[in-house]
């Protein structure tokens, strides 16, 4: 079935390690997306790529990274984890950056002690 | 730059009872809106889009929204509540240009089914 595989489902972490969060999508979609979710404060835009190679910055970036090295995959990394990078994290894809319908992914829960 | 407001994180309703789930939205350009629903433990699923052309839109499972510029609202309906329908809801709007003004969410609206 196409769609969005997203690793690890869940994950506890210690502060300062460093974590990432793999985004594998089978879609040939040109746009990936990093979205965090957090109680109250709906889905946030950590990250996002309009196409491979490149890569730009949402509303919450600070403490990510990401790449696009190919259309397939899009890994997010938490360089030093910190506690309030607890959060669900949740991959996205669309055919392209006007086009706008998500796909989602089925979310990562980090928890960051 | 664009923006949503969900008014009310929760919203319960009677099984058989009308839905309304209510969406503003601010947008300097011509908006596209979305609906979104996410279920347990899962990630979000496309309810419904409008983009351009006919302002009442229908979605799946008997859900539907109307675009009303005049009030920058897109509030969700359906005329009759049921179990399945309990889960959280997205109001999104977007410009055309996507990436960094790509979807901007509001905080969500949990939909509680009584019985």
């Amino acid at each position: 079935i196409a769609g969005i595989t997203q690793a690890p489902t869940s994950q506890i972490l210690a502060a300062g390690r460093r974590m990432t969060l793999r985004c594998t999508q089978d879609m040939r979609h040109n746009a990936m997306y990093w979205y965090r979710q957090d109680l109250g404060l709906g889905l946030r835009l950590i990250h996002y790529s309009n196409t491979a190679g490149t890569t730009g910055k949402g509303e919450v970036p600070d403490g990510y990274s990401v790449s696009r090295a190919n259309t397939d995959d899009f890994p997010l990394t938490l360089a030093s984890a910190v506690p309030s990078q607890t959060s669900v994290y949740f991959c996205a894809s669309s055919e392209g950056p006007g086009a706008n319908v998500l796909t989602f992914g089925a979310g990562s829960r980090l928890t960051v002690l | 730059a664009q923006s949503v407001t969900q008014l009310g994180s929760h919203v319960s309703v009677s099984e058989g009872a009308l839905v309304l789930l209510r969406c503003n939205y601010s947008s300097s350009v011509p908006p596209y809106l979305f609906w979104y629903v996410q279920y347990p433990n899962q990630g979000l699923q496309l309810l419904l889009k409008y983009t351009t052309g006919a302002t009442l839109v229908k979605g799946i499972n008997g859900f539907e929204a109307e675009f009303k510029k005049s009030e920058t609202s897109f509030h969700l309906t359906k005329p009759s509540a049921h179990m399945s329908d309990a889960a959280e809801y997205f109001c999104a709007v977007s410009g055309p240009g996507g990436g960094a003004d790509g979807l901007t969410f509001g905080k969500g609206t949990h939909l509680i089914i009584q019985p």
